[in-house]
């Protein structure tokens, strides 16, 4: 069974970058689309982008300008970047593995709470 | 404001049946047999309840069924459990260059 975890600074001050790993571990990160999903407290859920194991990605676009995710198959990692972050970018942020764009999001990170404060 | 909407909060007593629903447009919801349900208890990650509008993963409970209808999909939870108490989140694909899109969510009251 696949399991996600995510790891990265759990503070971050404003106008700095995010930046978060999800480790791949149980199975390859080879031909799955790897996501990422935030959710600010006690609000929903919001896709921010993926990243296919070749590289290839595609981002939100409320949130491309900011966004970037990189992949590193040798380390079976994913990782995201978010730029010049404001309050609003506080949230749970979640790694989550779908088999093909039209796939569900069948294995989610445990995920991480990343505050944007000063 | 959430590309699908969902009611905020629906609520049902133990044993009862109760129904989520989901509604998108014709890009997604309606274009597509590919819509996601996910539950999600506080402080845990979503977890995937049904896929492709109406199919369960293996493990969950057949007291958990989806349906749809042009551009609203469904949700059923028959037996009411006091377990099933969580936020419910409705996917959909849209084959735009926001291939994901969820609904705002739906908080399930067990009375």
């Amino acid at each position: 069974q696949v399991q996600l975890q995510e790891s990265g600074p759990g503070l971050v001050k404003p106008s700095e970058t995010l930046s978060l790993t999800c480790s791949v571990s149980g199975g390859s990160i080879s031909n799955y689309y790897w996501n990422w999903i935030r959710q600010p407290p006690g609000k929903g859920l919001e896709w921010i982008g993926y990243i296919y194991y070749s590289g290839s990605t595609n981002y939100n676009p409320s949130l491309k300008s900011r966004v970037t995710i990189s992949v590193d198959t040798s380390k079976n990692q994913f990782s995201l970047k978010l730029s010049s972050v404001t309050a609003a970018d506080t949230a749970v942020y979640y790694c989550a593995r779908q088999g093909y764009l039209f796939k569900p999001l069948g294995d989610w990170g445990q995920g991480t709470l990343v505050t944007v404060s000063s | 404001q959430s590309a699908l909407t969902q009611p905020a909060s629906v609520s049902g007593s133990p044993g009862q049946s109760i129904t989520i629903s989901c509604t998108g447009t014709s890009r997604d919801v309606g274009a597509y047999n590919y819509v996601s349900w996910y539950q999600q208890h506080p402080g845990k990650a979503p977890k995937l309840m049904i896929y492709e509008v109406s199919n369960r993963p293996s493990g969950v409970s057949n007291r958990f069924s989806g349906s749809k209808s042009g551009n609203t999909a469904s949700l059923t939870i028959s037996g009411l459990q006091a377990e099933d108490e969580a936020d419910y989140y409705c996917s959909s694909y849209t084959g735009s260059s926001t291939p994901v899109v969820f609904g705002g969510g739906t908080k399930l009251t067990v009375l």
